[in-house]
């Protein structure tokens, strides 16, 4: 009920491509989806986040789709950088609450 | 602002030794928690504090770890006797109060902790 769960564990993408991390989750009552990006030696940082209650949410080159039925969400990296390249971490909490659930987490890497 | 600030950055002790962790979170952000994240793995959840009181400990992998808050700012991770397992990167975040959706977390560089 608790789990987040991310795919893929880790993912190599060409400079200008598009990278694809998805992630689900089983508790409906989370209300809040953040994805946090984690470069080497630092820590995570917020990225982008979305409520449920919209399907879709774009900044740049980065976007979130979500599927509240299928209870899935995703982060869409338009031509990817290799300055992309870093760990990002789906999550999921509910308003009220305390604790944040993380996926696993991906390492993406961009190839110049 | 000054951000989320951990100390040490990095602390290399040997097995049975006790550690202090210390975490000194925004200014103004009564939400503090610690997270441990293992050598490529995900982020472990570990204690929340809303003030001084942790409501939920259960994350605490044993009773060799405790966490205190003062005064509602600086935090303290303990690790007795430590153990190789133990050797992880320990991260802190606060955040404002929940009292809305959507308060996102922000983290400290955390302490990389090795256990020889």
């Amino acid at each position: 009920q608790q789990q987040v769960k991310q795919s893929p564990q880790s993912l190599i993408v060409q400079k200008g491509g598009i990278s694809i991390i998805n992630c689900a989750y089983e508790n409906t009552a989370f209300d809040y989806f953040p994805w946090y990006q984690q470069f080497p030696g630092k820590g995570p940082a917020l990225l982008i986040a979305i409520r449920p209650d919209v399907s879709e949410k774009k900044e740049g080159r980065f976007t979130i789709s979500f599927n509240k039925s299928a209870k899935q969400f995703s982060l869409h990296i338009m031509d990817s950088q290799p300055g992309d390249s870093a760990t990002y971490f789906c999550a999921a909490s509910k308003s009220g609450g305390f604790k944040t659930i993380f996926g696993a987490g991906t390492r993406l890497f961009v190839k110049a | 602002g000054a951000g989320v600030s951990q100390s040490p950055s990095n602390k290399v002790t040997e097995k049975g030794k006790d550690v202090e962790l210390r975490c000194d979170p925004i200014s103004g952000h009564t939400a503090l928690y610690w997270y441990r994240q293992s050598l490529g793995q995900g982020l472990e959840f570990l204690i929340y504090f809303q003030g001084n009181s942790a409501p939920d400990k259960s994350g605490l992998p044993s009773d060799r770890f405790s966490a205190e808050r003062t005064g509602g700012s600086v935090s303290t991770l303990t690790i007795q006797r430590t153990q190789q397992e133990d050797s992880a990167v320990y991260l802190c975040a606060s955040s404002p109060p929940w009292d809305r959706v959507g308060t996102p977390l922000h983290f400290g560089n955390g302490t990389r902790l090795t256990v020889t």
